[in-house]
């Protein structure tokens, strides 16, 4: 059982080029989130999908795009790389049970140069 | 989802009792209390939940007072290896509600010698 799984682990990207960070889940859970932390701060939302076919917006979503491409995919865009957008991004997913318990994915670290 | 406060840092030495108090004064009547452990370059992971009184697990224990306004992670006689931020959440657990989660800055524990 994998759990929530993250691809690429590490990413160097030149400002202005794009790519997608992808997420894939096992646990047939409905929700997944996608969330970026920089150094010495805590978790930020940036979009999340509260089921299949639907996203939703969270605290800085300025810069990205995502797709819930089925019930286990849910997928990160950066359409024009900035510095500002070095960070770990981390993809988490939760199912339909009591209280906000989710699982997290070991992180991509991304750096914008 | 109800806001939450709670301490930046703390300190504290091996061998100790580790309190970390989280407020929440506008939780909802259906909201569980739900800490986070993250240590440093991994995803958070959840340690322990609870709607009321006090629950106990391996890891920690969690006061809830009656008004539930508060809450307290207590972390028996803490070790190097508990030096991690620590985040308090309180979400809805109305069946079927998967929507998002706040972090907040979470508090940073550090365990010294």
């Amino acid at each position: 059982n994998a759990g929530v799984t993250q691809t690429p682990k590490f990413q160097v990207l030149k400002t202005g080029q794009s790519m997608t960070l992808q997420c894939a889940q096992d646990m047939n859970h409905n929700s997944m989130y996608w969330y970026r932390q920089d150094p010495g701060m805590g978790l930020r939302l940036i979009y999340y999908s509260a089921s299949e076919g639907t996203t939703d917006k969270g605290e800085v979503p300025n810069g990205y795009n995502v797709s819930r491409l089925n019930k286990r995919e849910f997928s990160l865009r950066l359409e024009s790389a900035a510095p500002s957008q070095t960070s770990v991004y981390f993809c988490a997913s939760r199912g339909r049970t009591a209280g906000p318990e989710a699982f997290f994915g070991q992180g991509t670290r991304l750096t914008v140069v | 989802l109800a806001k939450t406060t709670q301490p930046i840092s703390m300190d504290s030495y091996e061998g100790q009792e580790v309190n970390i108090t989280c407020s929440h004064n506008n939780i909802a009547t259906n909201d569980y209390i739900t800490w986070y452990q993250q240590f440093p370059s991994q995803g958070p992971r959840f340690i322990i939940q609870g709607y009321k009184t006090k629950v106990t697990n391996e890891v920690a224990s969690l006061f809830i007072p009656a008004d539930r306004k508060s809450s307290t992670l207590s972390l028996p006689r803490v070790s190097l290896s508990d030096t991690a931020v620590y985040y308090c959440l309180v979400g809805d657990q109305v069946s079927g509600n998967t929507g998002k989660l706040i972090f907040g800055q979470g508090t940073t524990l550090q365990v010294k010698p």
